[in-house]
């Protein structure tokens, strides 16, 4: 069956470290990945896509990796701060459908 | 530019009850799309529309959820009648025809309780 999956535990890191964030996927070929932020009580906010030619995008503070042989995306946060405390929810763009598949995310807490 | 306008904010309703949610997504989007939120989980596609055209409601329960796109703008989802299980969130979110990577732009929901 199509799975995503995102670590269902919560991240917990000291502000200033790397957080890294996985993103696997099974029974899917994704043409690109797209990483969102959620806070709670509001609608996810896109960070950063991915095509899938693409190995790496970076911006800012922020880096998503794309492999599509390990069929996994991995999503940094450097030098972390506590306003990065969110939930991180991965997408996966199946085809030329604009159809958004969502996994079910990852809560990030990053303690000062 | 404005964002995705969702109403109402929150709603209690007993089940069996009938409730409705109306989206305004940001004008000059082509695609619209009802995504269902249950605590702990990501969102959950129910209908994408490309304009006031339905391209994908595999996922809508369609004995009881229904849509519409009024040309091609304004959408509403209904649930008639309510169970326990469609308390959740949901999302209407909106996206550019121009390129099918670009990014979803989201309301911010409507949490919906059934009693």
């Amino acid at each position: 069956s199509q799975k995503i999956e995102q670590n269902s535990e919560a991240l917990n890191i000291q502000e200033g470290k790397t957080a890294t964030l996985t993103c696997n996927y099974t029974n899917y070929s994704p043409a690109y990945l797209q990483w969102y932020r959620q806070d709670p009580g509001r609608g996810p906010v896109f960070l950063l896509l991915i095509r899938e030619n693409e190995k790496e995008k970076r911006k800012e503070r922020l880096k998503v990796t794309f492999d599509t042989t390990l069929k996994q995306s991995l999503f940094h946060i450097t030098a972390s701060q506590p306003a990065d405390s969110a939930t991180y929810l991965c997408a996966l763009g199946v085809d030329s459908s604009y159809k958004l598949i969502f996994g079910s995310g990852t809560r990030l807490l990053v303690r000062p | 530019e404005a964002g995705v306008a969702q109403s109402p904010r929150y709603k209690i309703i007993e089940k069996r009850q009938s409730v409705a949610f109306w989206c305004n997504p940001i004008s000059g989007h082509a695609t619209l799309y009802w995504y269902q939120q249950i605590l702990g989980q990501g969102p959950k596609l129910l209908i994408q529309f490309q304009n006031n055209g339905v391209v994908d409601d595999s996922q809508l329960p369609k004995d009881r959820f229904s849509a519409e796109r009024l040309k091609g703008v304004d959408s509403t989802l209904k649930i008639q009648p309510a169970k326990l299980e469609d308390s959740a969130v949901y999302l209407c979110a909106s996206r550019q025809g121009s390129s099918y990577n670009s990014p979803l732009h989201f309301g911010n929901g409507t949490r919906l309780t059934v009693t």
